[in-house]
């Protein structure tokens, strides 16, 4: 298997663009989990999704951010707008049942 | 509620001489423990997980770490350090009861002087 894709891997934006970044899970893996890694705050769990649904969101900073499972092999995670301290590291991860967390390389947002 | 407390936020160490890394958790269950590797500019990478088998967990790399529930410890060793070990190193608790929610520690940056 190829592992846990995301794209883009780098994204550079301005201040109050919209920002989709995409995620494909490893196939058969039930759960889907997106992550954000700072200098200051360190890994949050942001949202994480079970077969599709999303199961809790409470790691979500703001409305201006939303996340999406439309089918078992894709996710994406939208900020909109965008502002400068939301640049950060975000990671997609995957896992089957409640086994080990599989991670993405992640995708590098710089929002100037 | 869980939690999890890595003592140390850099580690250093000479290559050849063995690795320490300390991890100590809070759990309400049965916890499953994990330690990721995270290389720089990279995605994190497992390396070892405890989920209630032999407390004694031997990983990739080398490495292995000894689940203590008297310590409530899960401190991941390697007897002789590589400079390819140079990285942070992340401990990750999760309860079990089928919660997939984790929480991990805020990391070690070992680094391994030549």
């Amino acid at each position: 298997d190829a592992g846990v894709i995301q794209s883009p891997r780098h994204e550079v934006t301005e201040m109050g663009q919209e920002v989709t970044l995409r995620c494909k899970p490893i196939s058969g893996h039930d759960y889907l989990f997106w992550y954000r890694q700072t200098m200051m705050r360190g890994l949050e769990l942001l949202i994480y999704f079970n077969n599709n649904v999303p199961i809790d969101d409470s790691g979500m900073p703001e409305d201006r951010f939303s996340a999406k499972m439309p089918n078992a092999s894709f996710s994406t995670l939208k900020i909109q707008p965008s502002e400068p301290r939301d640049s950060a590291v975000y990671f997609c991860a995957s896992s089957f049942e409640t086994d080990t967390q599989y991670f993405g390389p992640g995708t590098r947002l710089t929002v100037l | 509620a869980q939690s999890v407390t890595q003592l140390d936020s850099h580690v250093s160490v000479s290559e050849g001489t063995p690795v320490l890394l300390r991890c100590n958790y809070s759990s309400s269950y049965s916890p499953s423990l994990f330690w990721y590797v995270q290389h720089p500019n990279k995605g994190l990478q497992l390396l070892l997980k405890y989920t209630s088998a032999a407390t004694l967990v031997k990983g990739i790399n080398g490495f292995e770490a000894e689940f203590k529930k008297s310590e409530t410890s899960f401190h991941l060793t390697k007897p002789s350090a590589h400079m390819s070990d140079a990285a942070e190193y992340f401990c990750v608790v999760s309860d079990s009861g089928g919660y997939q929610k984790v929480t991990f520690g805020t990391g070690t940056k070992l680094q391994v002087i030549p």
